[in-house]
């Protein structure tokens, strides 16, 4: 099983529509948890930290559920700008790094 | 503020060459890291250093891969010799300290093709 699993899309949606992702984890005592945002042949940019009690950045809403050891994000009333690849990341204490998925494709359309 | 910078951006090299890359980063920041990101995957951390100093070089294929941040700034990233699949992005990012919560900003990538 892979440390951390991300469904790869593509999420085709609609302007304005809601989207949410998943991600999972595997090791229980990973400590803290990033949305990075990553555009075609771009580097990885941090679109939000994922704190235990829920966040909201504006149209964005991210989740953490340490019992079911999964991360969510929400986006709403989807943007053409906001196609992207989203990758989740968590830090491992045991391994004491950041552990990546392999992202999850979002392409809005008109 | 300036952010992190790599080079080159692309190389194309045969299959037993060797390559380097280089990367600067932020200013102030202590902590670098070197990622490999293959298409379709997410980045892969290779080799962290703190200043100078390693500490985790778990996932650096030894045998083909070195890096060194001598004067804890800059640091290289070398392949001797590359194998066809270690055609990836080489990801550069830094972070002011080490923590769980230390954001890292990501360098633009050397796109690595080996044919």
């Amino acid at each position: 099983r892979k440390e951390v699993e991300q469904d790869p899309g593509p999420f085709n949606v609609p302007e304005g529509a809601t989207v949410a992702f998943n991600c999972t984890y595997s090791n229980s005592a990973s400590q803290s948890f990033f949305w990075y945002r990553q555009d075609c042949r771009k580097e990885p940019k941090l679109l939000m930290s994922v704190y235990s009690s829920g966040n909201e950045d504006g149209r964005f809403t991210a989740q953490l559920n340490r019992a079911s050891q999964y991360i969510s994000l929400l986006i709403r009333d989807s943007k053409l700008s906001d196609s992207a690849t989203y990758l989740c990341a968590v830090f491992s204490g045991g391994y004491n790094k950041l552990i990546f998925g392999a992202g999850t494709r979002l392409a809005v359309h008109p | 503020e300036a952010g992190v910078a790599q080079s080159p951006r692309y190389k194309i090299i045969e299959k037993r060459q060797s390559v380097a890359f280089w990367c600067n980063p932020i200013s102030g920041h202590a902590t670098l890291y070197w990622y490999q990101q293959i298409l379709g995957q997410g980045p892969k951390l290779l080799i962290q250093f703190q200043n100078n100093g390693v500490v985790d070089d778990s996932q650096l294929p030894k045998d083909r891969f070195s890096a060194e941040r001598l004067k804890g700034v800059d640091s290289t990233l070398k392949i001797q010799p590359a194998k066809l699949e270690d055609s990836a992005v080489y990801l550069c990012a830094s972070s002011l300290l080490r923590g769980t919560q230390e954001t890292q900003y990501f360098g633009p990538g050397t796109r690595l093709l080996v044919l």
